[in-house]
């Protein structure tokens, strides 16, 4: 099975700032078959990237996906209030498994 | 557009089935995979497995055999996971989402099953 491990757990920022997510996986992922998603508190996850870099439909440009092989990165431009929320990437190349997630919260 | 609505928040007892279901709208139901994941309160996200809606052959991951069960009524679009013998530990967040060429995309609003004597 393949491992997602984010960092950082908890990353405090304030409106307007940049914000960078790491997930690095326990092998290598095949295809870059990676994707983020963003969940609020009672809702349930949005697909935000798929392809490790490609936007789903809809969401802003502000958001980008890079990375291949077992690192990747979800960078938000500019946080919006909306923004702050939890995120995860998750792995389709063997099965699917998620990391554990990172909480983007207002500081 | 495509929206997946599922049933309503469950509490059920320990040694109780509870039956979640997952209407499909705006797609060719039967066109696409799926998945069915679990997130325990305040918890991350586990994939359970998917069913294929076209064969409506259920696949499940390391984990969820024996107690859990995918399927479908193709007439109404909708696919329903039952979990039986229920535990405390299977109080959670179950979520219906389709799944397109991997990614899953878009996910259902959520079922809350709640396991309490």
């Amino acid at each position: 099975e393949i491992v997602l491990t984010q960092s950082p757990g908890t990353l405090s920022l304030s409106p307007g700032e940049r914000a960078t997510l790491s997930c690095r996986a326990s092998q290598s992922i095949s295809g870059n078959f990676l994707a983020w998603y963003q969940q609020k508190p009672g809702q349930a996850p949005r697909l935000l990237i798929y392809g490790a870099s490609s936007r789903a439909t809809g969401i802003p440009d502000r958001f980008s996906g890079s990375g291949s092989g077992t690192d990747f990165t979800l960078t938000v431009g500019r946080l919006e209030p909306e923004d702050f929320a939890v995120y995860y990437c998750q792995q389709y190349g063997s099965s699917f498994t998620f990391g554990g997630g990172t909480k983007v919260e207002i500081k | 557009q495509v929206q997946l609505v599922q049933s309503g928040s469950e509490l059920k007892k320990p040694g109780a089935s509870v039956k979640v279901s997952c209407k499909a709208s705006g797609y060719i139901f039967t066109r696409q995979v799926l998945s069915w994941l679990r997130q325990a309160p305040g918890q991350g996200l586990e994939w359970m497995g998917w069913i294929n809606t076209n064969t409506g052959t259920p696949t499940y991951a390391q984990g969820f055999t024996g107690r859990f069960v995918f399927s479908l009524d193709t007439s109404v679009s909708t696919a329903y996971l039952q979990i039986s013998s229920l535990q405390t530990e299977d109080t959670a967040v179950y979520y219906c989402a389709r799944t397109v060429a991997g990614p899953f995309d878009p996910w259902g609003q959520g079922t809350l099953v709640t396991v309490s004597s």
